[in-house]
């Protein structure tokens, strides 16, 4: 089962800052937060992970907050290519399986 | 990033026929690999773990004999569905990690197999 809980989905104007929420409240020690999306009939892309510190790509940005029990996903600038279902996954890294929630699906309006 | 490709994107067959599906990875090793399959309007669920020179890892309620997974180099995995029927239509996805040492190693992702029995 997934460690997970998002929303199931978020609308976004196009040009604004997306904010992806995600809790994890049972997040072990050496589990990263890790965040991919899916966009339709797609495989899964990685976006970012992050451990403890807030972390930063050209993607994306990832606030985790101290205790560790929730996370936010960040796109800074939304566009309609973003408009896809994005998981918040709990992961050790390596050869661990990956275990995808529901997601959320986020619709980037014009 | 690293590049995960799987073939065919797509196939479509009768029922009772076998299809195999390959996932390479095509600029990094990896000694694990792994499978998952999506229903419409669902989330990935994964099968099975394929270990390079040894057998597979199957989820439960997968039936091993029915998905037959080969690993047999670093770059290379397949999944064959064996004695395919209409509800084994679905789209079947591979994952692989480079390898490196230490957590924090993210799972590259195939572009999908849309598998149709007919």
């Amino acid at each position: 089962d997934a460690k997970t809980t998002q929303p199931p989905s978020m609308d976004c104007a196009e040009g604004r800052a997306a904010n992806l929420p995600c809790n994890h409240s049972t997040i072990s020690g050496n589990e990263y937060v890790y965040w991919y999306r899916q966009i339709h009939s797609q495989g899964p892309q990685y976006i970012i992970h992050g451990l403890k510190n807030n972390e930063t790509n050209e993607m994306a940005s990832l606030i985790i907050t101290e205790d560790r029990k929730s996370s936010t996903l960040i796109l800074p600038h939304a566009t309609l290519r973003d408009t896809a279902v994005y998981y918040c996954i709990l992961y050790p890294g390596g050869s661990e399986k990956l275990v995808f929630g529901k997601g959320m699906k986020l619709t980037v309006n014009p | 990033g690293a590049v995960v490709s799987q073939h065919p994107s797509w196939v479509i067959c009768k029922s009772g026929t076998s299809v195999k599906i390959e996932c390479r990875s095509l600029d990094f090793q990896a000694t694990t690999m792994f499978w998952y399959r999506q229903f419409p309007k669902q989330s990935l669920m994964l099968m099975a773990t394929s270990n390079e020179g040894s057998k597979a890892t199957y989820e439960q309620g997968v039936e091993k004999d029915k998905f037959l997974i080969n690993h047999a180099s670093l770059t290379l995995s397949t999944l064959t569905v064996t004695s395919a029927h209409p509800e084994d239509s679905s789209f079947y996805i591979c994952s692989a990690s480079p390898l490196t040492s230490g957590g924090g190693r993210e799972q590259f992702f195939g572009p999908g197999t849309r598998l149709t029995v007919l």
